[in-house]
């Protein structure tokens, strides 16, 4: 069964520095994986998706992703972090087969930006 | 194009009491997952639904919760009987027929039994 780990509960960044935050998976197949960003009560939105393809991936609001089989990783990176980046990050991987269309979801990273 | 609806977005009900969730997905999508959040955690998937059809309820607890997606009208996740431990957020996902990979997520209904 697909899994994926989200290593850093929480990371404390300032504001203006790069962020990176990590995530594992385990799949027995080439996965697909995405990066969600939930605000405080608010929904998931969807930042970037990965599918096939080059394996660097271009999100919305500055963020990127790098998918590494070798790793079994896909962390997501931001080169300059603004306050407004403050939230949860959830990684997320599936559907595992063409009959199977939930996704796993890691526990989460808050983020905090400091001035 | 608005975007998938959820509501309400917070409900409060008594230990015993029915809590109903309703979800309506975005224009033209024909597949609704539904999922639930516990403090501190992510999202664990409950159940997925096509018109009228129950395809995968592999993460719904066995008693007192169902769902449905009628022909007319939003997807339902009704709890019966509430009790603490379903104090939680749920979310709502919508996807089009074939695009059953990438799907759009709802705010969420915000449930808390006191």
């Amino acid at each position: 069964a697909q899994s994926v780990t989200q290593p850093d509960i929480h990371i404390t960044v300032s504001e203006g520095a790069s962020l990176e935050l990590r995530c594992n998976y385990s799949y027995g197949a080439t996965p697909y994986l995405f990066w969600y960003v939930q605000s405080p009560g608010q929904g998931l939105q969807l930042l970037l998706k990965y599918f096939s393809g080059d394996t660097l991936v271009q999100g919305i609001k500055g963020f990127e992703a790098e998918f590494k089989r070798s790793q079994s990783s896909f962390n997501l990176r931001k080169p300059s972090v603004h306050w407004s980046d403050a939230a949860e990050y959830f990684c997320a991987v599936g559907p595992e087969g063409s009959n199977d269309y939930k996704l796993s979801f890691g526990a989460g990273t808050t983020v905090t930006v400091r001035a | 194009n608005a975007g998938v609806m959820q509501n309400p977005r917070h409900l409060v009900r008594r230990r015993g009491q029915e809590a109903r969730l309703r979800c309506s997905p975005m224009k033209g999508h024909s597949h609704v997952y539904w999922y639930r959040q516990l403090p501190e955690e992510g999202l664990k998937f409950m159940v997925y639904l096509q018109k009228e059809n129950i395809i995968d309820e592999s993460g719904m607890p066995k008693e007192r919760f169902s769902a449905e997606f009628p022909k007319e009208g939003p997807s339902i996740l009704r709890i019966q009987q509430v009790v603490r431990g379903d104090s939680a957020a749920y979310f709502c996902a919508s996807s089009p027929p074939a695009g059953a990979y990438e799907q759009f997520f709802g705010p969420g209904t915000r449930l808390t039994v006191l």
